[in-house]
């Protein structure tokens, strides 16, 4: 299986300042129809997960644009521009390319 | 708007049997594959199951493959998780997802418990 490793499992934040979470892949993410299906989710306390990026950099309808993702090959990172009290949570990065698809532990984002 | 709800979750023992459903609503549902997603404290996030459209391709995590079977119902636009031989570890909660590798809708999951 694809292990996928999120750093850090922690990341105490200041409100207004940029956070940002690395997700490594155990194997490259091209899929035969080209695509990076690298997806990162938001869950926050008592909610379900709630996708706020695919195919690595692409921002879902209604995610603030503070959001944004990037990476290539094996190294993916999402980034806060500046954090404001509604990104606090668990975020997750996914791979879907190799089955079974796979999660990363998840990066819990509080304030310090 | 795009909606599934989930339900069948509850307390089972261990080797008992458990049927999840989850109805969807706001999209044309029997074009989409339909995943079950579980979540535990100690292993996280899990992809156990997807279905394409017609029920012509399945797949199974290995964890669950042999005891759970996904089926769906496209006029009922419902689709379903049998479990079976159930195992203290398969104590999660169940979340149904839509589009197989993107995952882009959850539903608000349905809790399983397996302890005697």
């Amino acid at each position: 299986d694809v292990v996928m490793t999120q750093s850090p499992l922690s990341l105490p934040v200041t409100l207004g300042q940029p956070a940002s979470i690395s997700c490594r892949s155990s194997q490259t993410l091209v899929y035969s129809d080209g695509r990076i299906y690298l997806n990162w989710f938001q869950q926050r306390p008592g909610q379900s997960p709630r996708r706020l990026i695919y195919w690595v950099s692409h921002r879902d309808s209604g995610v603030p644009d503070r959001f944004s993702g990037s990476g290539s090959g094996t190294d993916f990172t999402l980034e806060i521009s500046r954090v404001e009290a509604e990104d606090l949570g668990v975020y997750y990065c996914m791979q879907g390319t190799h089955w079974p698809w796979t999660f990363g532990q998840g990066t819990k984002v509080e304030v310090q | 708007q795009v909606q599934l709800v989930e339900s069948g979750g509850g307390l089972v023992k261990p080797g008992g049997s458990l049927r999840l459903s989850c109805a969807a609503s706001g999209f044309p549902f029997s074009g989409q594959y339909m995943n079950w997603i579980r979540q535990t404290p100690g292993k996280g996030l899990e992809w156990i199951s997807y279905i394409n459209g017609d029920s012509a391709d399945t797949n199974y995590a290995d964890s669950v493959k042999g005891r759970f079977t996904i089926s769906r119902d496209n006029a009922k636009k419902s689709v379903y998780l049998q479990m079976n031989s159930l195992r203290a570890e398969d104590t999660a909660v169940y979340y149904c997802v839509r589009v197989a590798r993107l995952a882009d809708v959850w539903g608000q999951g349905t809790t399983v418990t397996v302890s005697s």
